[in-house]
């Protein structure tokens, strides 16, 4: 089945660091692939998404290029700042719309 | 435009109880999705509901239910808590059309069963 793997955290980080965060996918088709975040005490706001292969998401200076060939859609900063950290969640949209989420990846930024 | 709001935020009940989540979603969203989230599990998918008829189910046991209302504002049942039940549930709408995909969430209400 449709399935979705990122790389576990915590994932702790200096301010101004450079951030990847790695996630994979398994599924048939062509998925939509997101990347959430969830602040502290919050629900999930969706961060950027990408529909085909190729194509590249960005929102608030986080990027993430859909990448058929090896099935990926890593996300990645090129500076974080402390309010950056929170848990992300990369998903897919499978043939019958529903969300498939990874676990999650803990991100500290230290000040 | 006003969020996904859902209520009550925060429950606590005892084995054995009921309980009745109510998520209202964005206006002009049809479709209302639940999700249970686990330190443990993560994010598992409930069911969703488009236009009050129940569209997709994930791997849960009976005890959990849900409906939908002509005004598209949803609501999730869980009989019989369980310990394991204790978790953050989140309700997203999506609207239709091209960005149906897209997942708009609640805050989500947390439950503890003691």
């Amino acid at each position: 089945g449709n399935s979705v793997t990122q790389m576990e955290g915590p994932v702790t980080l200096s301010e101004e660091a450079f951030l990847t965060i790695n996630c994979t996918y398994t599924a048939t088709g062509y998925p939509s692939l997101f990347w959430y975040v969830q602040y502290p005490g919050e629900g999930l706001q969706l961060l950027l998404k990408a529909t085909k292969a190729d194509d590249k998401g960005s929102n608030k200076g986080f990027e993430a290029t859909y990448r058929k060939e090896t099935t990926s859609f890593h996300l990645e900063k090129g500076s974080v700042q402390v309010s950056d950290s929170a848990v992300y969640f990369c998903a897919l949209s499978d043939r019958d719309d529903k969300i498939i989420f990874g676990k999650g990846t803990r991100l500290h930024i230290l000040p | 435009k006003a969020g996904v709001t859902q209520t009550p935020r925060y429950l606590i009940k005892t084995r054995g109880q009921q309980v009745t989540l109510s998520c209202s979603p964005i206006s002009g969203h049809r479709s209302v999705s639940w999700y249970q989230q686990t330190p443990g599990q993560g994010l598992q998918f409930l069911f969703e509901y488009f236009s009050e008829t129940q569209r997709n189910k994930g791997n849960f046991p009976g005890r959990f239910s849900g409906r939908q209302f002509s005004n598209s504002r949803s609501e999730m049942n869980v009989s019989t808590l369980e310990l394991g039940d204790s978790a953050l549930y989140l309700c997203a709408s999506s609207p239709a059309g091209t960005d149906k995909e897209t997942q708009y969430f609640g805050p989500g209400t947390r439950l503890l069963v003691l």
